[in-house]
């Protein structure tokens, strides 16, 4: 079984920090095909990283990712009140298309 | 603007069926991959199926392999999630995803809907 492992569980930061987020695979990644997915409380999750340091469309600078092979970072330069949200990692090389299990970013 | 609208949840007993609608607009659906995933009540994101451009290609998650079937209607740009012999562990938020291309592999999710639930429960 392909695993993402993702950590810490929980951030608990202020505004004006910065976020380092970490995303290990069981298995390296192939391509660096590694994507990160914003998700609010009672909202859908949103596309803000892929290819595994590439920004979405209309993702903001603060927010930039790196990795390969196996071990992937999210960092979040300096974090806005919006910031605060569960981020998952997601691997899109193999079926099943595997998340992560999130990591909360708390104030 | 791309949109995805999610429907078709609702509460269903233990062994029932369901089918999810996902009406796509803003952009050409016969062209992109498109895919399910769900999310269980305070847990995290489990992808459950996905279906390739042409309808051609599908795959699922083990979990749902026998009883979930994916398809798509390239005339009503809707994308469908029938469900049977549900079970209590099926009881999630079903979203459903594009494909930033035409195939599955290698390629990520860009665009989401906003989810419809399903409760399974008697």
């Amino acid at each position: 079984e392909i695993v993402l492992t993702q950590s810490p569980g929980t951030l608990s930061l202020s505004p004006g920090d910065r976020a380092t987020l970490s995303c290990r695979a069981s298995q390296s990644v192939i391509d660096s095909y590694l994507a990160w997915h914003q998700q609010k409380p009672g909202q859908a999750p949103r596309l803000l990283i892929y290819g595994a340091s590439t920004r979405a469309a209309g993702i903001p600078d603060r927010f930039s990712g790196s990795g390969s092979g196996t071990d992937f970072t999210l960092t979040i330069s300096r974090l806005e009140p919006e910031d605060f949200a569960v981020y998952y990692c997601q691997r899109y090389d193999t079926t099943p298309k595997t998340f992560g299990q999130g990591t909360k970013v708390e104030i | 603007e791309v949109q995805l609208l999610e429907s078709g949840g609702g509460l269903v007993q233990p062994g029932g069926s369901l089918r999810l609608s996902c009406a796509a607009s803003g952009f050409s659906f016969s062209n992109y991959a498109m895919s399910w995933v769900r999310q269980a009540p305070g847990k995290g994101l489990e992808w459950v199926s996905d279906i390739n451009y042409s309808g051609g290609s599908t795959s699922y998650a083990d979990s749902v392999k026998g009883r979930f079937t994916i398809s798509r209607d390239k005339t009503t740009n809707t994308l469908f999630l029938q469900m049977h012999s549900l079970r209590a562990e099926d009881t999630a938020v079903y979203y459903c995803a594009r494909f930033a291309a035409y195939d599955v592999w290698g390629y990520y999710f860009d665009y989401w809907g906003q989810g419809t639930l399903v409760t399974v429960s008697s």
